[in-house]
């Protein structure tokens, strides 16, 4: 039931672009993203809602396809503060607000 | 600064012992949700309260409880502690809207708990 969440970690320069993919094997209602850094509170990011729509957020964008049951996270022109820890949340239908995360994607960005 | 406050922030206690965590929502919010998440790990997902009533159970242990009072601070009961049981343990709140589903959850900064 948990969503996998690849790549597991990502190292990146200043500038570059990552990608980081949600797949969960239920059909889903939402999906969330969240980026948290070490030994803090995790930070929302967006939300998906099944009907593929594509939403973005500075640099930060993320796309949702209902009928593969996957989003993906994209992340432009990656800067130092992107570096952390991201976790897809997913919300499948009917459960309410529950939200089950993957094991998250670590992302290091360096100069 | 999500608005949501637990306490306390640290708490280191023993094997075998009992304690309490307490999450006060966002002003506004109806619904808490408690995470626990182990070192390096993801986010598991306990229990979700909305209004005062359990929503939704996860993989809570029955060692573990919870409740949220009437104004709507919750508390998560922790007792029997095992060393297993060190983790951050995190309350989220969310306003629930009739959308299911569509609901941002804020995190607090979280508890670390350390059984020793």
């Amino acid at each position: 039931q948990q969503p996998v969440q690849s790549p597991q970690a990502v190292i990146l320069r200043e500038g570059e672009d990552a990608v980081i993919n949600c797949s969960s094997s239920k059909a889903l209602y939402s999906v969330h993203w969240y980026r948290q850094k070490h030994g803090e509170a995790p930070v929302f990011l967006m939300i998906l809602l099944k009907g593929g729509e594509q939403k973005g957020h500075d640099k930060i964008s993320a796309s949702f396809n209902e009928k593969k049951q996957q989003s993906s996270l994209y992340l432009t022109a990656s800067q130092l503060s992107y570096s952390g820890t991201y976790f897809c949340g997913t919300a499948l239908s009917g459960g309410y607000n529950k939200l089950i995360f993957g094991a998250g994607t670590r992302l290091a960005v360096h100069p | 600064d999500s608005g949501v406050t637990q306490t306390p922030k640290h708490l280191i206690t023993a094997t075998g012992q009992r304690v309490t965590l307490r999450c006060s929502p966002r002003s506004g919010d109806l619904s808490v949700y408690w995470y626990q998440q182990s070192l390096d790990q993801g986010l598991q997902f306990l229990i979700h309260y909305y209004n005062g009533e359990e929503r939704a159970k996860g993989n809570i242990l029955e060692r573990f409880s919870a409740q949220q009072f009437p104004d709507l601070h919750s508390e998560l009961n922790l007792s029997s502690l095992e060393l297993g049981d060190s983790a951050l343990y995190f309350c989220a709140s969310s306003v629930e809207t009739k959308q299911r589903g569509t609901d941002t959850q804020y995190f607090g900064p979280g508890t670390r708990l350390t059984v020793l």
